[in-house]
């Protein structure tokens, strides 16, 4: 079974810093570009990372410059470490799988993990 | 603000159809990108409902179905179940932001 399983969540004060990790089964993360997406408040989704199969990282504005994605082929796993963090960042960061056929710019998410949440708060 | 919008609630009687937009602008679906829909059940993670407009992945019932046209696209479910009581997403890109965008998401009630 193909399955993506998040950690690393939790209760943070502002400016501290949280490394999420993603394991996968049934798949390799190296085979596929990999990506964070975040849900706040429970309905707004928003893409905050993504690591291509070469190598390549990208970041939304918002957390540029303060969280690094990476991956760890090794152990099959997809990390975001996020530093100086804020009550904006207090979400669901789901680990997802991308795909496109037509160029990056056509990317959707096909497997989706369950999710850890992120709390900032003092 | 999302850059995609999305009715926030739609409903419909079992067995109706209903349908759920997503309009956007000339710098994301009026340029041509793909757009993909995502159904998020209640306290679950989004799962891939269609993919590159009107694709659907193996397992998603034909009862959904999607196209697109000029800066918007639409979600359209048929034969309405209480089963499809859940949130409903769409996904482009933006050419000006530069990266993968969402819609805010709209929550279908089934009466």
């Amino acid at each position: 079974e193909v399955q993506l399983v998040e950690s690393g969540g939790g209760l943070v004060q502002p400016g501290g810093s949280l490394r999420l990790s993603c394991v996968a089964s049934g798949l390799g993360i190296r085979s596929r570009d990999m990506h964070w997406v975040r849900q706040v408040t429970g309905k707004d989704l928003e893409w905050v990372s993504g690591i291509a199969i070469a190598g390549d990282t990208y970041y939304a504005d918002s957390v540029k410059g303060r969280f690094t994605i990476s991956r760890e082929d090794g152990k099959n796993s997809l990390y975001l470490q996020m530093n100086s963090l804020r009550a904006g960042d207090t979400a669901v960061y789901y680990c997802v799988r991308a795909r496109h056929l037509t160029g990056k710019e056509n990317t959707w998410f096909d497997i989706w993990g369950l999710g850890t949440p992120v709390t900032v708060s003092s | 603000q999302s850059v995609l919008t999305q009715p926030p609630s739609v409903s419909g009687a079992p067995g109706q159809r209903v349908t759920i937009s997503c309009t956007g602008s000339s710098s994301n679906i009026g340029t041509g990108y793909d757009v993909h829909w995502y159904q998020q059940l209640p306290g679950t993670a989004p799962k891939l409902l269609i993919y590159g407009n009107t694709n659907r992945p193996s397992g998603v019932p034909d009862r959904f179905s999607a196209s697109k046209s000029g800066t918007s696209a639409s979600l359209a479910i048929t034969g309405l179940q209480a089963e499809d009581e859940a949130d409903y997403y769409c996904q482009s890109y933006d050419t000006t932001l530069s990266n993968v965008v969402f819609g805010g998401g709209t929550k279908l009630t089934v009466l």
